[in-house]
């Protein structure tokens, strides 16, 4: 059973370049969620997704920031604009169905570190 | 808005000694999950160990184990037998049973040193 895999692993863009991150969750999971870590700091919650559903939004999800989940399967995270105050690590989570087990626990992928300079 | 607090941010222990991590947090819910991470330095985070809030039984998993008293909305991790390996940020994470909100709410963390 694969993990959640993130891509790409690391980003360095210039302030004002537009990224956007990959998620692959652990396959069969339908929830979907993204955070983010900034140093020093445990992770705070961005959106998730149930399916296809964008279900959930933090208000750190400024309008610069979307997510999308076309098919229920992986995920994509663009950052528009970009700031220096974006710098930090994206951390994508998936959880399963009821059926399918606790569908309570997030299972993390090792993150995209992003830099913005 | 349910809030997690971890006041120790660093902790060390020797190298087969016991060591407790402290958590507390704040909510007005009844029914909630809490749950314990531990993020080795750049690597991914792991689940340590889950306790769901109605059941009284503190949950065990191998050398880690928790002290939950609802009451009090303290959620410590006790490690025994301390390892090498279980040096790393170690977050104490609080979800919702109720309302539909299924995001995790994460204490800073406590940096755990195990020196041999």
């Amino acid at each position: 059973d694969t993990g959640v895999s993130q891509d790409p692993r690391h980003k360095i863009t210039k302030r004002g370049q537009n990224v956007t991150f990959r998620c692959d969750p652990i396959s069969e999971h339908n929830r979907l969620y993204w955070y983010r870590q900034t140093l020093g700091q445990g992770p705070e919650f961005l959106t998730y997704f149930q399916n296809e559903a964008q279900l959930e939004k933090s208000r750190l999800l400024s309008d610069r920031f979307s997510a999308e989940r076309p098919k229920g399967s992986f995920s994509t995270l663009e950052i528009q604009r970009t700031e220096q105050g974006d710098s930090a690590m994206y951390l994508c989570a998936s959880s399963p169905p009821p059926t399918s087990g606790r569908t309570d626990t997030q299972y993390f992928g090792p993150g995209t570190r992003l830099t913005v300079l | 808005a349910q809030t997690v607090t971890q006041s120790q941010p660093e902790m060390s222990v020797q190298e087969a000694e016991t060591v407790t991590l402290s958590c507390t947090y704040d909510t007005s819910e009844s029914d909630y999950y809490l749950f314990w991470y531990k993020q080795p330095p750049s690597r991914q985070m792991i689940l340590v160990i889950r306790q769901e809030a109605y059941k009284q039984q503190n949950a065990t998993e191998n050398r880690f184990s928790v002290n939950f008293q609802k009451a009090a909305k303290s959620f410590s991790l006790k490690i025994s037998d301390s390892q090498l390996g279980d040096a790393a940020m170690y977050f104490c994470a609080y979800r919702s049973s109720q309302g539909g909100s299924e995001k995790l709410v994460f204490g800073k963390g406590t940096k755990l040193t195990v020196n041999p």
